[in-house]
């Protein structure tokens, strides 16, 4: 079964400390998997996607597929990026057909 | 760049009522839409897939006859909810696939927030 796990409900950290968005996956062939953020009244937003191995805001994420992981990294955390973020698959490029995890609100104090 | 949306952005119904959701891509053609519903804090959970010119694709219990997905043209997809209840309150969004981008982007639109009273 196609599956996406973010263990934590809700992360904080203060300014400028690192942060570390938990996502792990389940998916029996080679899913395409990505980031979105939600700010704050605001629509769901691409924020990055493992194939283009991009940084957006500072943010980056590495495939583990031994660890069946894709946690989303910053070093230094602003208190802008304080949003709800979700870990996301594709099983199959063919329908495109997202699945989402349970979304972890990071919250960055000043 | 890509832009989806929807309409209306909240309407407040009452039960036994039905109510018409459109998405719209608005400089792009989508052959593919999808609708999710999320609930307060919680994470997206897809409806069912809509595609242009053919029937929509239900995820496994989600009702078909409750929730009508039309996609009669390139840029518009709607959902009906039928019969509202106040268990069908939520929010409801869209996203629409972009084919013309490097990825097939999904772009998502800014939500519907349905109250049935």
């Amino acid at each position: 079964a196609q599956r996406v796990t973010q263990p934590e409900k809700l992360l904080s950290v203060f300014k400028g400390a690192p942060v570390e968005l938990k996502c792990n996956y389940s998916y029996s062939g080679s899913p395409e998997l990505f980031w979105y953020v939600q700010y704050s009244r605001q629509r769901l937003q691409l924020l990055l996607r493992h194939i283009s191995r991009e940084s957006i805001k500072g943010f980056t994420a590495d495939l583990n597929k031994g660890e069946t992981s894709f946690h989303l990294k910053k070093p230094f955390a602003q208190e802008e990026d304080s949003a709800m973020y979700y870990c996301a698959l594709i099983g199959s490029s063919n329908t495109g057909k997202l699945i989402f995890g349970q979304g972890t609100t990071l919250q960055v104090k000043p | 760049g890509a832009v989806v949306s929807q309409h209306p952005s909240r309407v407040i119904c009452k039960s036994g009522t039905s109510v018409k959701i459109e998405c719209r891509s608005l400089d792009f053609q989508a052959t593919t839409m999808f609708w999710y519903r999320q609930f307060p804090k919680q994470s997206l959970m897809l409806m069912a897939t809509s595609n242009e010119g053919s029937k929509a694709t239900y995820e496994q219990g989600v009702e078909k006859d409750k929730f009508l997905i039309n996609h009669a043209s390139l840029t518009l997809s709607t959902l009906t909810v039928t019969s509202a209840h106040p268990e069908d309150s939520s929010f409801y969004i869209c996203s629409a696939r972009n084919l013309g981008t490097a990825y097939n982007e999904q772009f998502f639109g800014p939500g519907t927030r349905l109250t049935v009273l």
